[in-house]
């Protein structure tokens, strides 16, 4: 299986501070045939489903704010929130689909600074 | 809108099975697998399998292929997930989840939406 690991595993940031977690795959999750790096980004709230933030590793799912972005390639991918807001307080979590089983990270603990 | 809605709490004890199930709405409910996951406390979200809600074929992670039973009911749009010969480290919550639309092979992708999860206890 293919180990997703995160960092940090929390961070606390100031309002309006851009946040950055860090995902790597302990492989490449690249497809050279075309090219797409098959990883997805999610964001946990307590007591709620995770919710789809970013597909192909910089796709945004339709009506994420743009405030959330994803970057990286190969094995080593970000989430970067721009402008942290009250409401973005969650747990985020990285998932690879190259290969079967999809796995998860182990998640990154936002909070306010 | 697209909604998945799970059953509710179980408390099970050890040896025993749990049948969960999860009700689509808003979409047409063959179009698209149904996968289950779950989440142990402090754990990381773990995939369990899948289901075509077409045709009722069924993928299963190795680690659960033992124990758990993937199903549907075209009929009431429901999908179920049985998990057998129940220990404490099953004390988790449940979730089901959509392939999202537009994949070009099914069940290979990210996943949403998702229903809002089912907490399974499992203790004598």
């Amino acid at each position: 299986d293919i180990v997703m690991t995160q960092s940090p595993e929390s961070l606390a940031v100031s309002l309006g501070e851009r946040a950055t977690i860090n995902c790597k795959s302990s492989q490449s999750v690249l497809f050279s045939s075309n090219n797409k790096n098959y990883i997805a980004w999610y964001q946990h709230k307590p007591g709620q489903p995770p919710k789809l933030l970013i597909y192909w590793a910089s796709t945004r799912e339709a009506g994420v704010p743009d405030r959330f972005s994803g970057s990286g390639s190969v094995t080593d991918f970000s989430l970067t929130i721009s402008s942290l807001q009250a409401e973005d307080v969650a747990v985020y979590y990285c998932q690879q689909y190259y290969v079967r089983p999809p796995t998860f990270g182990p998640g990154t603990k936002v909070e306010i600074k | 809108q697209v909604q998945l809605v799970q059953s509710g709490t179980e408390v099970k004890a050890p040896g025993a099975s749990v049948r969960l199930s999860c009700k689509a709405s808003g979409y047409t409910f063959t179009n698209y697998l149904i996968h289950w996951m779950r989440q142990a406390p402090g754990q990381r979200l773990e995939w369990m399998g899948w289901i075509n809600s077409a045709n009722g074929n069924t993928k299963y992670s190795q680690k659960f292929q033992d124990r758990v039973t993937i199903t549907r009911d075209t009929s009431a749009s429901t999908a179920y997930m049985e998990l057998s010969s129940l220990i404490a480290e099953d004390t988790a919550v449940y979730y089901c989840a959509r392939d999202p639309p537009n994949l070009q092979v099914p069940g290979t992708g990210w996943f949403g939406p998702w229903g809002q999860g089912t907490l399974v206890t499992v203790s004598s």
